[in-house]
């Protein structure tokens, strides 16, 4: 069963950093871009950042570009999202997704994780 | 950026119903669009990409159809399961962008 675990969320202060991770399960990790999106409470979906299979390829939203840094360890089939001075606008549900076609930059996501909230408040 | 936007906002409809959505693009996208179906406390779920193109799964009364910049969400008679946010998104190019969601509501 093609799965997506997220893990990592919790209360953080304004300014400080937090460190997400996303194991994969049940495909071929390595040939396929992922992406994490995130919804503010009671918002909509926001693209936050994606990265290519060998992670030569590396995209952000302007809202984290320079905050957030997005990696992946095909080794271990684990995606991270390191995210730094970290403000109260961040506060949302954080998705890892899955591009679901192995062609490069242009892809929808087929396959979500269950989510991991994170909290930015003094 | 590519923004997004869709209509109506909120739909209210009965078991049934023959639903529309429809997205539209700022600029033109080709048939890079995805709908995906959101409820409460779940994850999205894929429903359409590439503008048309089913995911492998779900039901047949869910359609899609356009390109270049204007774009609907069909449901060809309306499900109890149907109910839920509706979002569609753009892939053509970095920053991908969704649009802010159609919720669809029980009459």
């Amino acid at each position: 069963e093609v799965q997506l675990l997220e893990s990592g969320g919790g209360l953080v202060q304004p300014g400080e950093s937090l460190r997400l991770s996303c194991a994969a399960s049940g495909f071929t990790f390595n040939n396929y871009a992922m992406s994490w999106v995130r919804q503010a409470p009671g918002k909509g979906l926001e693209w936050v950042s994606d990265i290519s299979g060998s992670s030569s390829s590396t995209y952000y939203a302007d809202s984290v570009k320079g905050r957030f840094t997005i990696s992946r360890d095909n080794s271990k089939n684990t995606l991270s999202l390191q995210m730094s001075s970290l403000r109260a606008e961040d506060t949302a549900v954080y998705y890892c997704a899955k591009a679901e076609t192995t062609a490069v930059r242009k892809h929808a996501f087929d396959i979500w994780g269950q989510g991991t909230m994170v909290t930015v408040s003094s | 950026d590519i923004q997004m936007t869709q209509s109506p906002s909120t739909l209210s409809a009965s078991v049934g119903d023959r639903v529309t959505i429809t997205c539209r693009a700022s600029q033109s996208i080709g048939s890079w669009l995805a709908w995906y179906q959101q409820k409460p406390g779940k994850a999205p779920k894929l429903l359409i990409y590439k503008a048309s193109t089913l995911e492998s799964g779900v039901p047949s009364r869910f359609s899609g159809s356009g390109s270049g910049t204007e774009f609907t969400l069909t449901i060809r008679s309306l499900q109890p399961d149907d109910f839920a946010t509706y979002y569609c998104q753009q892939y053509n190019s970095y920053l991908f962008t969704f649009g802010p969601g159609t919720k669809v509501d029980i009459k």
